[in-house]
């Protein structure tokens, strides 16, 4: 079946610092790849996604590109701000009849220090 | 614009108590419905999927049970809940494009 493998946190920074989520999955066909933020007490938001191989979502200045050859989708972002502070869920999704399943890491916390 | 809306937000339940959660969606028809946990610690585990009125799929045998009355409502119920049932629930609506948006959870604790 689909799996999706994060790193572990939590992941703790100091403003403006350079970050990565890593994220790797295992899927049959050709799943769309996605990452979802989940800020303090609040539901999942979409951050970014990517369709197909070598596209690259990004958004908020978070980019990830899906690399078809290594499994992977790694979440960056260039300068990290104390705003940035929640979990972080990478995701594939799964296409059955007329509906698409989700398949979740277990989360990332980031927690950026001023 | 498309909303989704949770209620209630908080909730603490005696065991044994029956459970009923609500989601509803605005400004979308037809959409595909998911109820997901979300265990303290732990990813997302998907729980329940709808793709119409009356149509549920269970993804994990447990004791919970899910309905959808209508075609924007979806609801998560119990006829007697577990300590294991505590979590933040959350709702979630796709169309036909495989993003799925989340509403804004319930947390529940089981006494």
């Amino acid at each position: 079946g689909n799996s999706v493998t994060q790193m572990e946190g939590p992941v703790t920074l100091s403003e403006e610092a350079f970050l990565t989520i890593n994220c790797t999955y295992t899927a049959t066909g050709y799943p769309s790849l996605f990452w979802y933020v989940q800020y303090p007490g609040e539901g999942l938001q979409l951050l970014l996604k990517a369709t197909k191989a070598d596209d690259k979502g990004s958004n908020k200045g978070f980019e990830a590109t899906y690399r078809k050859e290594t499994t992977s989708f790694h979440l960056e972002k260039g300068s990290v701000q104390v705003s940035d502070s929640a979990v972080y869920f990478c995701a594939l999704s799964d296409r059955g009849g007329s509906n698409y399943k989700l398949t979740f890491g277990k989360g990332t916390l980031l927690t950026v220090n001023p | 614009s498309q909303t989704i809306h949770q209620w209630p937000a908080t909730l603490v339940q005696p065991v044994g108590s029956p459970l009923s959660l609500e989601c509803t969606v605005e400004g979308t028809s037809n959409p595909n419905l998911y109820w997901y946990r979300q265990a303290a610690g732990r990813g997302l585990q998907l729980l329940f999927y709808s793709v119409g009125i009356g149509q549920i799929s269970s993804e994990v045998p447990q004791n919970l049970s899910a309905s959808r009355p209508q075609d924007r409502q979806f609801i998560l119920s119990s006829k007697k809940l577990l300590l294991s049932d505590s979590g933040f629930y959350l709702c979630a609506w796709g169309g036909s494009q495989e993003t799925q948006y989340f509403g804004p959870g319930t947390r529940l604790l089981v006494l």
